[in-house]
């Protein structure tokens, strides 16, 4: 199985900051690689797939890059709406994986 | 708009089989090149890929939990389902049920969940 791992598994960051969470894969997934928010309570919604496309309907604010093993979501300025959880997941092979998460929490 | 709904039992004694059926609404499980998933959630935990059905039938299991997980498929009814066999109290989670369109490779459209807690 590819394991994937992210960084930070929390961080605390005030509405206006520019946030970034890192997800490496244990090895290459080309550009195989989904970016989901979960907010409690709620199901993971998608925010980014195949690395930096981001789904229909999801703020531009979201930004995906990255390629191989190593992948950044970024939030250009964090708004209150984004406290969340946010998931790294290859689509690379299967079985699918996901990281652990990160926890945004408001500073 | 597609929708799914998981439903089933909320409550299921140890080494029993958890049954849950996911019924998709606004579109056709048969249409389209999608796989359609099953993924839990253990409380306060990450997520886990249980496995994945395609319409034709066609399967992929998480090794970890291959040996007592079928995904079926009853186009008919346009759903899909889970069984788990023998579970016991580390089966307690959130399934969710969730599409996977082979064009994007993500899983774009997720039922709300169900949680299911293994218990005598």
């Amino acid at each position: 199985d590819i394991q994937m791992t992210q960084s930070p598994s929390s961080l605390s960051a005030s509405v206006g900051d520019r946030v970034t969470i890192t997800c490496r894969a244990s090895q290459s997934i080309a550009s195989y690689l989904d970016w989901y928010q979960q907010k409690p309570g709620k199901a993971p919604n998608l925010l980014i797939y195949a690395a930096s496309s981001l789904q229909s309907g999801v703020p531009s604010r979201f930004i995906g890059s990255g390629s191989g093993t190593d992948f950044t979501l970024t939030i250009s300025s964090l708004q209150p709406e984004d406290f969340a959880i946010y998931y790294c997941q290859q689509s690379y092979s299967s079985p699918r994986t996901f990281g652990q998460g990160t926890k945004v929490e408001i500073k | 708009q597609v929708q799914l709904q998981e439903s089933g039992p909320g409550l299921v004694k140890p080494s029993q089989t958890l049954s849950l059926t996911c019924t998709v609404s606004g579109g056709s499980i048969s249409s389209g090149d999608h796989y359609w998933s099953w993924i839990r959630q253990h409380p306060g935990k990450g997520l886990e890929w249980i496995g994945y059905i395609f319409h034709s039938g066609s399967t992929y299991y998480s090794p970890s939990l291959k040996s007592r997980v079928t995904i079926s498929v009853d186009t008919s009814k346009n759903q899909f389902s889970l069984k788990l066999t023998s579970v016991s109290a580390a089966d307690t989670a959130f399934y969710y049920c969730a599409r996977e369109p082979s064009m994007i490779n993500a899983f774009d459209i997720w039922g709300h969940g169900t949680m299911v807690t293994v218990s005598s």
